[in-house]
């Protein structure tokens, strides 16, 4: 079945160690999207491409980065993690209606 | 710019009781509008989308919704409820001529036996 895929679906990083989390896409869509979800809350949206062409927004913090190395993959760094960053990170693709397909989401422990 | 209004954060119902999960938005142009279920520690999963048309619009697991130009509204409903529907449920809308979607804050739906 075509799908959206994150890895490791349960991450652990200590306070200031580079972490990185992944996406993959078998749907073979251009637009490919990062949220950051905390807990009782709706996703916030950190950054989505279009194609590769990348779009941050205004209030993403410069600790958060993303690659997207082509179609399939897209990958979120966290630079420096504080206790802050601690959430569910998901990625999604974007179908031909603006209707957005969502992985299992990546949950983020910081200690 | 588009909002979207979710009016309860949390509905509690009895097993096999009928529910509505409420949603107004607000946008000065035409939008498409989406419901999504999230379960315990899971991605987000479409449940129905309103793009033109016929204005009642069915999803899976038995949801349905009715899209109100007039009341700019878009509410869940469904006849006959599961424990298994309990779960955090998501109204969103995106305009046309943009890759975005706009969240509510979402409704927690809790299924009592």
């Amino acid at each position: 079945d075509a799908m959206v895929i994150q890895n490791p679906r349960y991450q652990v990083t200590q306070f200031g160690k580079p972490v990185t989390l992944s996406c993959s896409q078998t749907l073979n869509h251009n637009v490919m999207y990062w949220y950051q979800q905390k807990s009782s809350q709706a996703p916030k949206l950190l950054f989505h491409y279009y194609d590769k062409d990348f779009n941050n927004e205004a209030d993403t913090p410069d600790n958060f980065q993303s690659r997207r190395p082509n179609t399939s993959f897209c990958f979120l760094d966290i630079r420096s993690p504080g206790l802050g960053d601690a959430a569910m990170y998901l990625c999604a693709t974007e179908g031909l209606y603006n209707e957005q397909f969502f992985g299992p989401g990546t949950r983020l422990t910081v200690l | 710019a588009q909002s979207v209004t979710q009016l309860d954060s949390q509905v509690p119902v009895f097993e096999e009781a009928p529910v509505e999960l409420r949603c107004n938005y607000s946008s000065s142009v035409s939008v498409y509008l989406f419901w999504y279920v999230q379960y315990p520690n899971q991605g987000l999963q479409l449940l129905l989308k309103y793009l033109s048309g016929s204005t009642l619009v069915k999803g899976i697991n038995g949801f349905e919704a009715e899209f109100n130009k007039s009341q700019t509204s878009f509410h869940l409903r469904k006849p006959s409820v599961h424990i298994s529907d309990t779960a955090e449920y998501f109204c969103a809308v995106s305009a046309y001529n943009t890759d975005k979607l706009i969240f509510g804050t979402g409704t927690r739906l809790q299924v009592f036996p």
